[in-house]
């Protein structure tokens, strides 16, 4: 069974510009939440999609969005990328809400 | 507001003994804990959960206890293997599921041959 996947590993963005982040959820999962992990913190959750409708979302400001598409991929958008929005973005999805599955992550560096 | 901490950043134990990664909490609307494991360039694994009607749930190496009282939780490995080394991430959250997870900053394990 394949895991989670995300693309791209790696994305270098500059200043002001958007960069989109998609992630691929275990067949058969339905919930997909993304994290951000900055440096020398702990994941800190962004948003929940599940059956293609936000869930819940996180303390993040509104350039941050995305959205769930009818196979549960997701797709996270941050827009007018800052300096700190530098992290490792984690996917996980889940079908039944408890045990979350994690990709590999993209790492995005804001320059 | 770090309403998960994992106050040490850093353990190292030899191979065969036990492992004991501690996990504090402020918020007692937390009702669902989860430890995870993450090896570097891989996104974190799920270890093993426990629910807040529970003390103490085990899954082969690995136990977790929870103390509601004092809104601890800790993570025992016995025997400690040097394929455990890995960052090691508490997560609690209010939702009775793994909904809007909190995640401490994580604590690295190392375990010496």
């Amino acid at each position: 069974e394949a895991g989670v996947t995300q693309s791209p590993t790696h994305l270098i963005k500059t200043r002001a510009q958007q960069a989109t982040l998609r992630c691929s959820p275990i067949s058969g999962h339905t919930s997909v939440y993304w994290y951000q992990q900055a440096l020398g913190l702990g994941l800190q959750f962004l948003l929940w999609y599940d059956e293609g409708e936000e869930r819940n979302r996180g303390n993040f400001p509104p350039r941050f969005s995305g959205r769930q598409f009818p196979n549960y991929s997701s797709e996270l958008n941050v827009n007018a990328l800052e300096l700190e929005d530098s992290a490792l973005y984690l996917c996980a999805s889940s079908s039944d809400g408890y045990e979350q599955y994690f990709g590999p992550g993209t790492r995005l560096t804001v320059t | 507001d770090q309403q998960v901490k994992q106050n040490s950043p850093s353990l190292s134990v030899q191979e065969g003994r036990i492992s004991i990664l501690n996990c504090d909490y402020t918020n007692s609307m937390f009702d669902y804990f989860l430890w995870y494991k993450k090896y570097p360039a891989e996104g974190p694994t799920f270890l093993i959960s426990i629910s807040s009607i529970k003390d103490k749930n085990e899954d082969g190496r690995f136990t977790v206890f929870l103390n509601k009282s004092a809104k601890h939780l800790s993570l025992h490995i016995v025997p400690s293997q040097p394929g455990d080394s890995a960052v090691y991430f508490c997560a609690a959250s209010a939702t009775g599921g793994s909904e809007k997870l909190v995640f401490g900053k994580g604590m690295k394990l190392t375990v010496n041959p």
